[in-house]
């Protein structure tokens, strides 16, 4: 079966430091992958997308960037994290005809 | 045309009533509807799909209405109770397409 994996599952980091968060998926090959940002009691905020190895669309400009080294692998990075940076990311994974599958995501708090 | 409209944005219901959850969507090509169930500091988890098919789909006290020419479809909870209290998300798309979501309804379910 297929399973997500997403750590950490909480970090606090100063203003101005980097950021990696990592996802990984189990179970399936060349999935479609996601990273999501959601504000307290907000909705779901499209960040990044990949279809493919090094393959990154980019829905909202910002702070942050993702790559995709490997096909079950997907990176969120930051050379410099802002304060508005805060927030809790959630990576998904799916294919082209049903629901995405969420990991655990990370609460991010820059201080 | 993307956008997935979601209502109430809180809800709050007795132990034992019916909650009820709306979406109206206005892309006709949509064709699947799914609904996601959020636990504070979890990822979103997929509770019940539908495709536009079949007027309802129920499991257990879960049950979705799908409305094809009004464009709509809602989440019925019935029998709530205080472990229903999360936030639930709709969303949909068209096969290949990225899954559109709701802004989310947080219910709380008074014991």
């Amino acid at each position: 079966s297929q399973t997500i994996h997403q750590w950490p599952a909480t970090l606090v980091q100063p203003v101005g430091s980097p950021l990696s968060l990592e996802c990984t998926v189990e179970g399936t090959s060349n999935p479609n992958l996601y990273w999501y940002r959601q504000a307290a009691g907000r909705g779901l905020q499209l960040l990044f997308y990949s279809v493919g190895i090094g393959q990154i669309s980019s829905e909202v400009p910002q702070n942050l960037s993702a790559s995709r080294p490997q096909d079950r692998q997907f990176i969120l990075s930051s050379k410099k994290l802002l304060l508005s940076d805060s927030g809790f990311y959630l990576c998904a994974w799916g294919d082209n005809n049903y629901g995405y599958t969420f990991g655990s995501g990370t609460r991010l708090t820059v201080v | 045309q993307q956008q997935v409209k979601q209502s109430p944005q809180s809800l709050i219901v007795q132990k034992g009533g019916i909650s009820i959850i709306n979406c109206a969507y206005e892309n006709t090509a949509f064709d699947y509807f799914p609904w996601y169930q959020q636990f504070p500091g979890k990822g979103p988890a997929l509770l019940i799909a539908i495709r536009p098919d079949v007027s309802e789909k129920k499991e257990g006290r879960f049950t979705i209405s799908f409305n094809k020419s009004a464009k709509q479809f809602s989440l019925h909870i019935m029998d709530s109770q205080p472990g229903d209290s999360a936030t639930y998300f709709c969303a949909a798309r068209t096969s290949g397409s990225r899954l559109t979501f709701g802004e989310g309804t947080q219910l709380t379910v008074n014991p």
